[in-house]
This record gives structure tokens, C-alpha cells and sequence, in this order.
């Protein structure tokens, strides 16, 4: 079984300024995808980034950086430059390569509110 | 159009009314899901469908049929639903053995 939690409470940043938000995993397998999506009141969920269980280097796109601590399974986002377009509920995921464990699992989600 | 969408958005239903969910995706994708979302509760797989046939169904109760005609389109017919069946309903769209998957804006489904 697989299993992303994700704990903080509503999260708040200022405009400009850069937010992590947290995210831990638990799996058994050896192989494994690490995912962010954003879903803004509208509804949609939007994929922000991709980060492999055996990429050497953490994943960036654009404002998005994903911090990636294997040993402690963590998969942190950072947000540079907090713009408040990205006031939204962000959730982590996680997708394995063995038989149940390889759908997306996704935590509860995290509320960010970016404050002119 | 592009990406994956999804009708109606807004659907409120009694619960002896028979509705249908549509989702089309315009991706060149071979694999398509339903997600149910929930108020505070993670999003859960409903069904999955890869190369148009039904790979995974999570015991999802029967009043919920998914049909997949096709590689682009994929439907969610609902009937005799529950009050606690009220939810936003995702679609997603995969390319098979690509870890990315492409959501829909959702149907926000009320039942009463």
C-alpha cells in the first residue's frame, strides 16, 4: 500500500515571498513518481510537477521547485515569488509500478492563500 | 478544444433521476479515470479505463456504470443515488505507462 499525508493547516505567504509546502509519502515500492497538483476553486486540477523516485536532481518548473529528501520521504513544494493567482487547495501524489500501488494516491490537500 | 472537459459542470439531481457525466479528452491519450472529490476527504478512484476497457473498478456501488465508447470520450451514468453521493466528479486522461494524468474542470454533483 501507498500512502501521501499532507498535515499543515491553511497555509498563508505574501505576495512575492516563497512558501513550502509539506508532504510526506510512505511505499513499498522500489520505483515511484511524486506528483503536485493545484486545484483552484474552479475545480480543475492542474499538474504542476513530476519528481522520480530515482532522479538525482530535484525537479523544477518555472516557480516550482520540488524538495526532495528520499531518506526522510518527504516531497516538499516550494513556490517562489508567491503570485495571488496561486491562492488554491495544492495536493500531493504519489504513483508506484506494482499492481494496487500503481494509480495515484493523493493526500488531503493544503489550502494556500497568497496576501496582496 | 484541448485538454480534457467535462459536462455538465453543475448537476443537481433527485435521487430516482438517471443522469449521465461526460468527459472527452482531446489528447491522443489511451487511458481514461473517474475521481470522486469529497469536502475534506482525498481524492479516490472510481474507475480506470486503458485502451477502452475497464482495468479497475475501486467497489464502487453499482448505481455508478462508467461506459468508454472510445479512446476520447468516457461517460458516468448515475442512478438512484444517495445524498452522500454529492461530490465534484474529475475526469482524468493518460497516456499508458506515462506517470502524468490530465484532469478535467469536474462535475459538481448535488444530489437532493
Amino acid at each position: 500500500a501507498q500512502k501521501i499525508t499532507q498535515t499543515q493547516p491553511g497555509m498563508f505567504v505574501q505576495e512575492k515571498e516563497a512558501v513550502t509546502l509539506d508532504c510526506t509519502y510512505d511505499t513499498s515500492d522500489p520505483s515511484y513518481g511524486l506528483f503536485w497538483y493545484k486545484q483552484p476553486s474552479s475545480g480543475e486540477m492542474i499538474f504542476l510537477i513530476y519528481q522520480g523516485s530515482y532522479d538525482q536532481q530535484n525537479a523544477t518548473e518555472g516557480r516550482y521547485s520540488l524538495n526532495f529528501q528520499k531518506a526522510r520521504k518527504s516531497a516538499n513544494l516550494v513556490i517562489s515569488a508567491s503570485q495571488l493567482g496561486d491562492s488554491a487547495m495544492y495536493f500531493c501524489a504519489m504513483r508506484g509500478d506494482t499492481g494496487a500501488n500503481s494509480k495515484l494516491t493523493f493526500g488531503k490537500g493544503i489550502t494556500l492563500s497568497v496576501r496582496p | 478544444e484541448t485538454g480534457v472537459t467535462q459536462t455538465p459542470r453543475h448537476l443537481v439531481m433527485g435521487m430516482t433521476n438517471k443522469k449521465s457525466l461526460k468527459c472527452e479528452q482531446h489528447l491522443g491519450h489511451n487511458a481514461m479515470y473517474w475521481y470522486k472529490q469529497s469536502a475534506k476527504k482525498p481524492l479516490e478512484l472510481m474507475f480506470v479505463y486503458s485502451l477502452e476497457e475497464r482495468v479497475e473498478n475501486n467497489s464502487v456501488p453499482s448505481r455508478f456504470s462508467p461506459e468508454c465508447p472510445n479512446s476520447s470520450h468516457l461517460f458516468l451514468h448515475l442512478h438512484t443515488l444517495q445524498p452522500e453521493d454529492s461530490a465534484l466528479y474529475l475526469c482524468a486522461s493518460s497516456q499508458q505507462g506515462s506517470y502524468e494524468q490530465y484532469f478535467g474542470p469536474g462535475t459538481r454533483l448535488t444530489v437532493t
